[in-house]
């Protein structure tokens, strides 16, 4: 069966710095990976999805996430971080079994 | 707004009873997922169907059944219910399967007392 990891809690960051927010995966066959957004008392937000291609994948609000598959890692990044985007960021994986799962989730505070 | 509609937004409930949550996925899709998030577990998935066909199930507990009807939305049932029941239910629908984007609805908050 397939998992997710996500080795930070929390990140801090202070606006208009560099983000990471880190995803670590387990997959029998090839990966379908995804980074989900959720503000408070709101749903899950698809950000970016990974299926096949260029390793590198753009997304929504300036969101990028590099797949590498030496490492079975698919770290969310953005160049330069706003306040708003202050929230829970979720990574995902779906392998053959159909079944997605999530990470536990990493709290992303950007500090003005 | 993701076009996906869950209905009641809360709910507040009594252990022992039973609820039934509803979702509407978005126009055209085919896939209803439903998920689970507590505090303790995460985001956790119960289950899947396609096309009125369950095609998966997660960590679904006995207790709790769903159904997708032929005008594709979805019920999920939980019956007998117990304090650790309480936490956001969330549907996302998708197209198909597999590869496709799962999109989330906003949630119904159930709180068992």
């Amino acid at each position: 069966a397939q998992s997710v990891a996500q080795p930070e809690d929390q990140v801090n960051v202070a606006e208009g710095n560099p983000l990471t927010v880190k995803c670590t995966y387990s997959v029998s066959g090839n990966p379908y990976l995804f980074w989900y957004v959720q503000y408070p008392n709101r749903g899950l937000q698809f950000l970016l999805k990974y299926i096949t291609g260029d390793n590198l994948v753009k997304g929504s609000y300036g969101f990028e996430a590099e797949f590498n598959k030496s490492q079975t890692s698919f770290h969310l990044k953005k160049p330069s971080a706003l306040v708003s985007d202050s929230a829970l960021y979720f990574c995902a994986v779906r392998g053959r079994d159909n079944d997605m799962r999530f990470g536990a989730g990493t709290r992303l505070t950007v500090k003005p | 707004d993701s076009g996906v509609t869950q209905t009641p937004k809360h709910l507040i409930t009594a252990t022992g009873q039973r609820v039934t949550l509803r979702c509407s996925p978005r126009s055209g899709d085919l896939s209803v997922y439903w998920y689970q998030q507590s505090l303790d577990q995460g985001l956790q998935f119960l289950i899947h169907y396609y096309n009125g066909e369950e095609r998966a199930k997660g960590n679904i507990l006995e207790r709790f059944s769903a159904q997708q009807f032929p005008d594709l939305h979805s019920e999920l049932n939980l019956s007998s219910l117990e304090l650790g029941d309480s936490a956001l239910y969330f549907c996302a629908s998708s197209v198909l399967a597999h590869t496709d984007t799962q999109y989330f609805g906003p949630g119904t908050r159930l709180t068992v007392l």
